[in-house]
């Protein structure tokens, strides 16, 4: 298996640019999400899917799309890049969203690294 | 709002020794802790994890102590080695409630070398 497929791994744009960011699970996890890593802050959730179709914020949305037409697949759009979003992005998916004692390990890609000029 | 708060933000640690990671919480609602090891490159990955109704958990050279009452835990590496550097995230976790989160908060990181 794949497992969590982020692509592209690295990508420089300009102010005012836009473009995807693409995600595809292949272990038919319902629960997908964005996450980006900036030093000294951790990851921080942007939006996340509890399946297709559905979407919701998570901690940090401004600035980005994002769409679930698949179980498989999960986009993140920058629809008008700034150098505020200049950061590593992580695509993770688990089985399900945690919604009683049930515990759901988190799978990650392996990143993509975004520089806005 | 920083709900989970990890320290320290950088550790050297020599080869053989004890690597600690500390971590504590506020919301009591969280039921699952676990830890993420993130080598430079890579995504994160789940390495061990730990409910409250237990107080210490042993994977290997790798532990997690718990403190319910202190609202604390913490990561133990034992025998460190230089293959542990990496970048190490605790986490809670509670059940989804549909309040616009997911029910997972991270903190902010702890970078781990270990030297030879």
């Amino acid at each position: 298996n794949a497992g969590v497929t982020q692509t592209p791994k690295f990508q420089v744009l300009k102010t005012g640019q836009s473009m995807t960011l693409q995600c595809a699970q292949d272990m038919n996890h319902e629960y997908m999400s964005w996450y980006r890593q900036d030093p000294g802050m951790g990851l921080r959730l942007i939006h996340y899917s509890v399946g297709a179709g559905i979407t919701d914020q998570g901690e940090v949305p401004n600035g980005y799309n994002v769409s679930r037409s698949t179980t498989e697949d999960f986009p993140l759009r920058l629809l008008s890049a700034a150098p505020s979003q200049t950061s590593v992005y992580f695509c993770a998916s688990s089985y399900k969203l945690r919604t009683g004692s049930e515990t759901g390990e988190l799978f990650f890609g392996e990143g993509s690294r975004l520089t806005v000029l | 709002q920083q709900q989970v708060k990890q320290s320290p933000q950088s550790l050297i640690v020599q080869k053989g020794g004890i690597s600690i990671i500390n971590c504590a919480y506020e919301n009591t609602a969280f039921d699952y802790f676990p830890w993420y090891q993130q080598f430079p490159g890579k995504g994160p990955a789940l390495l061990i994890a730990i409910r409250p109704d237990v107080s210490e958990k042993k994977e290997g050279r790798f532990t997690i102590s718990f403190n319910k009452s202190a609202k604390q835990f913490s990561l133990h590496i034992m025998d460190s080695q230089p293959g542990d550097s990496a970048t190490y995230f605790c986490a809670a976790s509670m059940p989804y409630s549909g309040g616009g989160a997911d029910g997972l908060t991270f903190g902010k990181g702890t970078h781990l070398i270990i030297q030879p």
